[in-house]
């Protein structure tokens, strides 16, 4: 079953304008923390910002925010003021016990990504 | 510090040879993973370490597919003999605390 679900293939946004990348994850554990990436076009994986289950609020990153709405199960991506600079994949992830070992360790869970374009 | 180093950045093989990759973690980080990231399948978790001890390995694909990690600044993923849909981009990522630090990737063909 997949753990993480970005249901947007591709997205485009105009340039200065708001974009929501949506994220849904399952899981059973009260402790897990959210994650989003980005890998522009040269390939690099690069961490833009973290959610922890426990959070009371929502993480912010500069230009970038996460909707974190936990009865939903739901860890939106929102990146305000799009820059041309921001077409790239983007990536949700989750890390949660890995109960292949037992649960005393943790393992980091990708979802299929999808890939922003922004239009000057 | 550099940040995770992975080689080769490309490699390119026939089908039937031995591929070694190789990554150096960043140092004092204590988890290391190996992805594979395909068009299809996109980021998939073969196998993971902790404190260089294998932890959960129900990614690699089949047996032909290994991973070592002899120290803490070292480990390989071996695949022995490579096939054609092999082909991917294969990442090392490393862990302290929170997020993971990923490498630039390998790169690898076979054909």
């Amino acid at each position: 079953a997949q753990k993480i679900t970005q249901t947007q293939p591709g997205m485009f946004v105009q340039e200065k304008e708001a974009v929501t990348l949506d994220c849904t994850y399952d899981t059973s554990d009260q402790s897990y923390g959210l994650f989003w990436y980005k890998q522009p076009s040269s390939g690099e994986m690069i961490f833009l910002i973290y959610q922890g289950s426990y959070d009371e609020q929502n993480a912010t990153e500069g230009r970038y925010s996460l909707n974190f709405q936990k009865a939903r199960k739901s860890a939106n991506l929102v990146i305000s003021a799009s820059q041309l600079g921001d077409s790239a994949m983007y990536f949700c992830a989750m890390r949660e016990p890995s109960y292949f070992s037992g649960g005393s360790n943790y393992k980091l869970t990708f979802g299929k990504g999808t890939l922003l374009t922004v239009n000057p | 510090d550099a940040g995770v180093i992975q080689s080769p950045r490309h490699e390119v093989t026939e089908m039937g040879q031995e591929v070694t990759l190789r990554c150096k973690p960043i140092s004092g980080h204590d988890y290391l993973f190996w992805y594979r990231q395909t068009m299809m399948r996109g980021l998939e978790l073969l196998i993971y370490f902790n404190n260089n001890v294998p932890i959960d390995d129900s990614g690699m694909p089949e047996d032909r597919f290994s991973a070592k990690m002899p120290n803490a600044s070292f480990s390989t993923l071996k695949i022995q003999p490579s096939e054609p849909r092999d082909s991917a981009v294969y990442f090392c990522a490393s862990r302290k605390d929170r997020e993971a630090f990923f490498g630039q990737g390998t790169r690898l063909t076979v054909v």
